[in-house]
């Protein structure tokens, strides 16, 4: 299995806190990604980053921000969260260690994050 | 149109049948394609990737990729009950930069 954890596992706050998901891997993956799922839409991509420092938005990302200083960890911040924000939140790193994009996936166990 | 369309299902078959789940993607220049598995409450897991047009088989698994139609499919045969789970497919899009995933099609295997 990818050394891949994400932290917190579960977690519910209240509208308007700032909250930071953690993801953390051991493979020394380049690219890691940040994805949140929810009924009738699928994994969409949040942000991800093709190395230290390096970060690039997907398709929902307002609302969050991502930082990377090294490696191994993506840290995903909501500065101050909604109820649309309320989802399960999946890390994951590509395929291959070092460079590449392959579209080959490894998925983390997921954090649940409810907002009320 | 979304750039990658799934059945939601559910999609109910014996155990021993075969399983068809189907795909469409609308990015043309899309070369890349994959299918994940997700059990219920846990993370996506990559089953199969393809590339070309045809068929790609892995044991149970057999994914087909016609790119004039734009369409991939996986195939499960002989069914089992462990089966029973959402499958996701997925395409890189957008020039090559983005792996993009459709909704999903649940799975079910019945006794």
């Amino acid at each position: 299995d990818a050394g891949i954890t994400q932290s917190p596992r579960h977690k519910v706050t209240e509208t308007g806190t700032p909250v930071t998901l953690r993801c953390h891997q051991t493979e020394n993956h380049r690219y890691m990604y940040w994805y949140r799922q929810d009924p009738g839409h699928g994994l969409r991509l949040i942000h991800y980053s093709y190395g230290v420092k390096d970060t690039d938005k997907g398709e929902v990302s307002d609302g969050y921000s991502v930082s990377r200083s090294k490696t191994e960890d993506f840290l995903l911040t909501l500065e101050s969260a909604t109820s649309s924000q309320t989802s399960v939140y999946f890390c994951a790193i590509s395929g291959l260690a070092g460079d590449g994009d392959t579209g080959e996936l490894f998925f983390g166990e997921g954090s649940r994050l409810t907002v009320l | 149109q979304k750039e990658v369309e799934q059945n939601s299902g559910p999609l109910s078959v014996p155990e021993g049948a075969i399983a068809s789940l189907n795909c469409t993607y609308s990015d043309r220049v899309s070369q890349s394609f994959f299918w994940y598995r997700q059990y219920s409450g846990k993370s996506p897991e990559l089953i199969m990737s393809i590339y070309s047009n045809g068929d790609k088989e892995d044991g149970r698994f057999t994914a087909q990729l016609n790119k004039a139609s734009q369409y991939v499919s996986l195939l499960i045969r002989d069914s089992q009950p462990s089966d029973s789970a959402t499958y996701l497919c997925a395409a890189i899009t957008g020039g090559g930069n983005k792996l993009t995933f459709g909704t999903g099609t649940q799975l079910k295997v019945e006794l």
